[in-house]
């Protein structure tokens, strides 16, 4: 069955460092999806992405966050300066169509420090 | 912004106990999902809804759309040890998804 795959499973940075989480959507998906959990919280919407564009985008996902698909089957989200909040589980999620079943990935955990 | 708030937050249940859970929003969505999360993991998808006053069953899940289209409830019949997590509904439109504050269920054996 295809699924959302993340890498890394777990990612340590120093603040004020860059990281770029990577992320292989479903292979026939067109709508991707990048979401943050705090730790024991609830799933927060960052970015939806469509045709090489940002659809939406919540007051969370500001300047220092930015998003890529650098080739036909990678979905990145990059944070420029990593700050001591912004550690949490990040996941991409894809989708065939909008208004549709969303498939997540595992995740990875970003442990700034 | 858009919020949903679900409840209960949590709950303790005998097994083979039927659970019920509900969301509620102030806003319409166009979708409903429902979605398990255990412990360091991604949600995974249990139910999805398109149409409002839709009934929609996975096994001994059974999800309906409100016919306002603001909120919807999930139905787990005969619960079991496995299906202690926390549970989550997101309702969807215009190209992003709002999830609910989530329903930590544990099971007692």
């Amino acid at each position: 069955e295809p699924e959302v795959t993340q890498t890394p499973s777990h990612q340590v940075t120093q603040m004020g460092q860059e990281v770029i989480l990577r992320c292989v959507p479903i292979s026939n998906h067109l709508y991707f999806y990048w979401y943050r959990q705090i730790l024991g919280q609830k799933v927060e919407f960052l970015v939806s992405f469509y045709n090489n564009e940002i659809s939406e985008k919540s007051e969370i996902f500001d300047d220092q966050f930015s998003v890529e698909r650098p080739d036909g089957s990678n979905f990145t989200l990059k944070i420029r300066s990593t700050k001591l909040e912004d550690s949490a589980m990040y996941f991409c999620a894809s989708s065939l169509v909008t208004d549709y079943e969303q498939y997540f990935g595992p995740g990875t955990r970003l442990t700034v420090t | 912004g858009q919020q949903l708030n679900q409840s209960p937050q949590s709950m303790f249940i005998q097994e083979g106990e039927d659970v019920s859970m509900n969301c509620t929003s102030s806003s319409i969505f166009n979708t409903w999902l429902w979605y398990k999360q255990d412990p360091g993991e991604g949600p995974v998808l249990l139910i999805a809804l398109y149409k409002a006053g839709e009934l929609t069953s996975n096994g001994r899940l059974t999800a309906q759309f409100g016919i306002t289209r603001k909120d919807s409830f999930l139905n787990i019949s005969a619960s079991i040890p496995s299906d202690v997590g926390i549970y989550f509904c997101a309702g969807s439109g215009t190209y992003k998804y709002i999830f609910g504050t989530g329903t930590r269920l544990k099971v007692l054996a």
